[in-house]
């Protein structure tokens, strides 16, 4: 069965102190993965798509990594505005590449 | 570009009750999904449909809930009838094609009394 766990389920930084999020998936004929950041009240926001192991993406303070069974969003230097929760989502390609999403990470950084 | 509109965006209503949840995916995608997000249980997909036809529906919690796609932009989802249980947050999502990100309507936060 196609699982996807995010660690940790929480993660309170000072502002300035970097960290990284895990996200891990068992799902058969894994093509790529997606990141999203939701902020409370709102829809997911669409932040990074990787689609082989081996690739990165950054945009502003965020890295996104992907191995072959687990991806990294490393927030480096993290502002206030970070605090969100950050969702990862592989397709499932044998079900038309249906996103499973994973439980989430609440990032709150305080100033 | 307007994005996925999503309507109405709160509603209470009482056990029982009929709810139809409505949704106007972007225009070109041909790819719409609905989740729904609770606190015990995250975000979970009910069902897509892809060029108007439900693809995959194994989300559906149970026969009191259906989803239908009349036309390339406008879905719903219906509720009949309502229960507590069902109170959570629905989105509505669409994609231009199978390998496309997903965007995400602002919801609509069912209360069920």
């Amino acid at each position: 069965e196609d699982q996807v766990t995010q660690s940790p389920e929480a993660l309170r930084l000072q502002e300035g102190e970097s960290s990284s999020l895990n996200c891990s998936y068992t799902v058969s004929g894994l093509r790529g993965l997606f990141w999203y950041r939701q902020d409370p009240g709102k829809g997911p926001e669409f932040l990074f798509t990787l689609y082989s192991a081996g690739e990165e993406k950054e945009k502003e303070r965020l890295k996104a990594t992907l191995t072959k069974k687990e991806s990294f969003l490393h927030i480096t230097a993290p502002k206030p505005e970070d605090s969100a929760t950050y969702l990862c989502a592989p397709p499932v390609v044998a079900a038309g590449n249906k996103l499973t999403f994973g439980g989430g990470t609440r990032v709150l950084v305080k100033p | 570009d307007a994005g996925v509109i999503q309507s109405p965006r709160h509603e209470v209503t009482e056990m029982g009750q009929e709810v139809t949840l409505r949704c106007k995916p972007i225009s070109g995608h041909n790819s719409l999904f609905w989740y729904r997000q609770t606190m015990m249980r995250g975000l979970e997909l009910l069902i897509y449909f892809n060029n108007n036809v439900p693809i995959d529906d194994s989300g559906m919690p149970e026969d009191r809930f259906s989803a239908k796609m009349p036309n390339a932009s406008f879905s719903t989802l219906k509720i009949q009838p309502s229960e507590p249980r069902d109170s959570a947050v629905y989105f509505c999502a669409s994609r231009t094609d199978s390998t496309g990100e997903l965007f995400f309507g602002e919801g609509s936060r069912l209360t069920v009394l």
